[in-house]
């Protein structure tokens, strides 16, 4: 079966640094998402992404974080300027159709130090 | 906003037997869907069973299936058989299919610990 793929597994980066999160989803899909994970917390929503452009965003998604698809194979999330709280699993996602299953990657663990 | 609860932190079960894992939601959609999630220590989230709400029809899939209640939003996940590798956590999400909302915009329950005994 596809699989979305994600790099790093794991980033360990100083408070204040930037640091981008990358994705590759399957390749013929066209929604793109990012959830987080703290731990021994909820799954949340952080954002999802069709056609090039962001389609919804939670309150969580601040102007600290950002998403692109800069070559039509990877997907990215960026946080400009990371907090101690950005600590979490971040998982990327994506499906073919509105309506279809999502595939979800592995996660990437971000840890800010 | 939807919110999505389960209630039971952990649950345990004999190899070969069935367990029930709860979930309860709250919504003032009519038109939404409903999933189970299996998540493994290998951290990635894979999907167990999906219910659509306008189906009254439980969703099965091999030796999953829940049970969909709409009215008392309830929406319960039974593992019959279970075996050592459906040890994980799993967690109940909710999706609106309402127009013009990204269905991939999932809300998650706080997740349940499911231990296999052998």
């Amino acid at each position: 079966e596809p699989e979305v793929t994600q790099t790093p597994s794991h980033q360990v980066t100083q408070m204040g640094q930037e640091v981008i999160l990358r994705c590759v989803p399957i390749s013929n899909h066209l929604y793109f998402y990012w959830y987080r994970q703290i731990l021994g917390q909820k799954v949340e929503f952080l954002v999802s992404f069709y056609n090039n452009e962001i389609s919804e965003k939670s309150e969580i998604f601040d102007d600290q974080f950002s998403v692109e698809r800069p070559d039509g194979s990877n997907f990215t999330l960026k946080i400009r300027s990371t907090k101690l709280e950005d600590s979490a699993m971040y998982f990327c996602a994506s499906s073919l159709r509105r309506g279809e299953k999502l595939f979800f990657g592995s996660g990437t663990q971000l840890s800010v130090l | 906003a939807q919110t999505v609860t389960q209630s039971q932190p952990e649950m345990s079960v004999q190899e070969a037997e069935t367990v029930t894992l709860s979930c309860t939601y709250d919504t003032s959609e009519s038109d939404y869907y409903l999933f189970w999630y299996k998540q493994p220590p290998s951290r990635q989230m894979i999907l167990v069973i999906r219910q659509e709400a306008y189906k009254q029809q439980n969703a099965t899939e091999n030796r999953f299936s829940v049970n969909f209640q709409k009215a008392a939003k309830s929406f319960s996940l039974k593992i019959s058989d279970s075996q050592l590798g459906d040890a994980a956590m799993y967690f109940c999400a909710y999706s609106s299919n309402a127009g013009g909302t990204s269905y991939g915009k999932l809300t998650f329950g706080q997740g349940t610990i499911l231990t296999v005994h052998p």
